[in-house]
């Protein structure tokens, strides 16, 4: 059963860098062709698509996010992860991890807080 | 605002089939697999139905189905468990982007 789990820091300070891991288990990233999603909800709003990347580094974003966003992939650690510049309070948001093109795997989700 | 369209809520009775609808354009409904995701109580999202497909483990109540760009979710039989959020998305060709819905709050009464 695969499962995905998000790690990062629960609160960046405004203009800083959002830093997020997510860690696959029960299965390697590298097999099958699946993409790798971020997806974001703010507090009572819905879900926003931020970016994927393919294990072969081909990455998409959301146009209103590209400028700040990278997502890059380690497979040796089985691992994506997503850099958000210059964050405001408006990034505010649980941040998910999800393996598509289905989105049938999720992680549980990890709260960050953008606030001085 | 999102690029699908769907219902703010939705209620129904139990036992009661009820659809909830996502609209969008050519450009991805019309084109791409839709997906449909259930969030319980703020929870992570759980995929109930994609494309034509029901994941392992979704009670055969739920089924999609989708004409020109609009696509549907129907639950047949509707459970006090089935309340949830439900979030349909798919793939935008014209942004190069997955696209979500706005969510439909559906209340088992």
């Amino acid at each position: 059963q695969v499962q995905l789990q998000e790690s990062g820091p629960g609160l960046v300070k405004p203009s800083q860098t959002l830093s997020l891991t997510c860690t696959v288990s029960g299965g390697s990233i590298s097999s099958g062709s699946y993409y790798w999603s971020w997806i974001r909800q703010p507090a009572g709003k819905g879900l926003e698509w931020i970016g994927r990347i393919y294990t072969s580094g081909s990455t998409n974003y959301n146009p209103s996010l590209k400028s700040r966003v990278t997502i890059s992939v380690d497979t040796s650690k089985n691992q994506f992860s997503l850099k958000l510049s210059s964050v405001t309070a408006a990034d505010t948001a649980v941040y998910y991890c999800a393996r598509g093109p289905d989105l049938g795997y999720w992680g549980q989700g990890t709260l960050v807080t953008v606030s001085s | 605002q999102s690029a699908l369209t769907q219902e703010a809520s939705v209620s129904g009775t139990v036992g009661q089939k009820v659809t909830l609808s996502c609209t969008g354009n050519s450009n991805n409904i019309g084109s791409y697999a839709v997906g449909w995701y259930q969030q319980i109580s703020h929870g992570a999202p759980k995929t109930v139905m994609f494309g034509n497909s029901l994941p392992s483990g979704i009670p055969d109540r739920f089924s999609g189905s989708k004409s020109g760009t609009t696509a549907s979710l129907t639950i047949s039989g509707l459970q006090p468990e089935d309340e949830a959020d439900y979030y349909c998305s798919t793939w935008d060709y014209s942004l190069s982007a997955r696209v979500f819905g706005g969510g439909t709050k559906l209340t088992v009464l």
